[in-house]
C-alpha cells in the first residue's frame, strides 16, 4: 500500500536533547512538508522540500533542522534551541495534483 | 500572506442534521486551491473536499459540499446527513500553485461534535 510513514507515534525526550522525527513515504512524491499541530492552532508550516538535497524554512523553522537525501524520506531534528517543543507533529508530500497526502503523525514530549 | 479564519471554534449537531461550517480567506491572488480536512480523534488528516478558484462549481463529494463564494473570499463546508463518523476537527486551507512546493496554509479549526 502506498503511504507516508511516521514513527515512532509517541515520543519522549528529555529537555536539552536533540530528537530526530522519522517521515517515509512510498507515493513517489517529489514535495515533503512538515507541520506542527498545537492546542487551537491549525497547522503551521515548519520546512519543505521539493526535491532532493534541497529545502526551505517555513514559518516557524527555528530550532528545527531537516535532511533532503533520499527522496523517499524527509526526517525532522527537533533541537535543544526550539523553546517549546512538545507538540504533535504531521509529515506530508504533495504528487503535483496540489493535494497533500499526511502521515499519522509523532506526539513529542520534552519534559 | 494569505490568512485563514475559521470563525466557530466548536459546534454541535444531532445525527441525520445538516451542519455549515464557516471559512474565509484573505488573498490577492486569483488561482488557487481550497481545502477542508477531517481530522479524526485517530488525528490523521483526512482530505474531505477540494475547490479550485477557478471553477465556479461548487465540488460535492456524497454527503459534503462548499459554498465558494469568490467575491466573498468565503468558503463554507456544508454536512448533510450528519453521522456519528463525523465528529472530527475540521480544517479549512488554503494553497497557492506554484509549480510543485505548494505550501497550505490553514485555518485554526472547528471542532464539530456529532450527537445521537
Amino acid at each position: 500500500d502506498g503511504g507516508i510513514t511516521q514513527s515512532p507515534k509517541y515520543l519522549f525526550r528529555k529537555e536539552g536533547q536533540n530528537v530526530t522525527l522519522s517521515c517515509e513515504q512510498n507515493l513517489n512524491h517529489d514535495a515533503m512538508y512538515w507541520y506542527r499541530q498545537d492546542p487551537g492552532q491549525g497547522l503551521r508550516l515548519i520546512y519543505y522540500s521539493q526535491i532532493v538535497n534541497d529545502f526551505q524554512k517555513g514559518d516557524i523553522a527555528e530550532g528545527y533542522s531537516v535532511s533532503r537525501e533520499k527522496k523517499e524520506s524527509f526526517p525532522l531534528t527537533v533541537t535543544s534551541a526550539q523553546k517549546n517543543p512538545t507538540a504533535f507533529y504531521l509529515c506530508a508530500s504533495n504528487g503535483g495534483n496540489y493535494e497533500q497526502y499526511f502521515g499519522p503523525g509523532t506526539r513529542l514530549t520534552v519534559t | 500572506a494569505q490568512t485563514v479564519t475559521q470563525s466557530q471554534p466548536e459546534m454541535s449537531v444531532q445525527e441525520a442534521e445538516t451542519v455549515t461550517l464557516s471559512c474565509t480567506y484573505d488573498t490577492s491572488e486569483n488561482n488557487y486551491y481550497l481545502f477542508w480536512y477531517k481530522q479524526p480523534p485517530s488525528r490523521q488528516m483526512i482530505l474531505v473536499i477540494r475547490q479550485e478558484a477557478y471553477k465556479q462549481q461548487n465540488a460535492t463529494e456524497n454527503r459534503f459540499s462548499v459554498n465558494f463564494q469568490k467575491a466573498a473570499k468565503s468558503f463554507s463546508l456544508k454536512i448533510s446527513d450528519s453521522q456519528l463518523g463525523d465528529t472530527a476537527m475540521y480544517f479549512c486551507a488554503f494553497m497557492k500553485p506554484r509549480g510543485g512546493s505548494e505550501k497550505l496554509v490553514f485555518g485554526k479549526g472547528t471542532k464539530l461534535t456529532v450527537n445521537p
